[in-house]
């Protein structure tokens, strides 16, 4: 089955304690990207990547950093979490970098910073 | 740059209604336009698209959208809704043409339908 998952989906943290999403797709897709949901802001890019060791910041980078050492694989990390980055975190990925491809997400992670 | 506003932030209806779900979009360049639907506790998935051609597109589940150039718009509307069409709808625009910029989705802060029994 074609699908992009996350891991973890729900995560509590504490303020400063470094933290890694995994984000992984089975669909060969080149183009990866991370998003925020917060309420009343809808989605917010954070980061995103156009092919393997080819990424560039969105809308919303500051306090997080990514990697794509693999094709599959895209982690979000934050290096020092903090309450502000409490939120609904969406990785999406589509073939190629074009937009008129559908983009397919994964089922969200929730985390709180404490 | 492009946007996108999304006039309601959420819309109650009831079942067997009709629903239409607003959305303007602002662009210097020509572009290409998306719904996408959230249903509760899951990511969000590709309900239609616009890319050229035809003004009316519809999905597999009822929904229509049309695109209106002169008006900037991407109004979401379906006949007769159910409970099942509870979610949160988001629309969203990219540049149509090709070359740096052209890889972006921007989307609006979301609608969410709730269909009342």
């Amino acid at each position: 089955e074609a699908q992009v998952t996350q891991n973890p989906r729900y995560l509590i943290t504490v303020t400063g304690k470094k933290l890694t999403v995994t984000c992984s797709q089975n669909m060969n897709h080149e183009y990866m990207s991370w998003y925020r949901q917060d309420p009343g802001l809808g989605l917010r890019q954070i980061y995103y990547s156009m092919n393997v060791e080819v990424t560039d910041k969105g809308d919303v980078p500051e306090g997080y950093k990514v990697s794509r050492k693999e094709k599959r694989n895209f982690p979000l990390i934050l290096e020092s979490p903090s309450p502000n980055q409490t939120s609904l975190y969406f990785c999406a990925s589509r073939e190629s970098g074009r937009a008129y491809n559908e983009q397919f997400f994964g089922p969200g992670t929730r985390l709180t910073v404490l | 740059a492009q946007s996108v506003t999304q006039l309601d932030s959420q819309v109650p209806v009831f079942e067997e209604a009709p629903v239409e779900l607003r959305c303007n979009y602002s662009s210097s360049v020509s572009v290409y336009l998306f719904w996408y639907v959230q249903y509760p506790n899951q990511g969000l998935q590709l309900l239609l698209k616009y890319l050229s051609g035809s003004t009316l597109v519809e999905s597999i589940n009822g929904f229509e959208a049309e695109f209106n150039k002169s008006q900037t718009s991407f109004h979401l509307r379906k006949p007769s809704v159910h409970i099942s069409d509870t979610a949160e709808y988001f629309c969203a625009v990219s540049p149509s043409y090709s070359g740096a910029g052209s890889y972006q989705l921007t989307f609006g802060k979301g609608t969410k339908l709730s269909v009342i029994p």
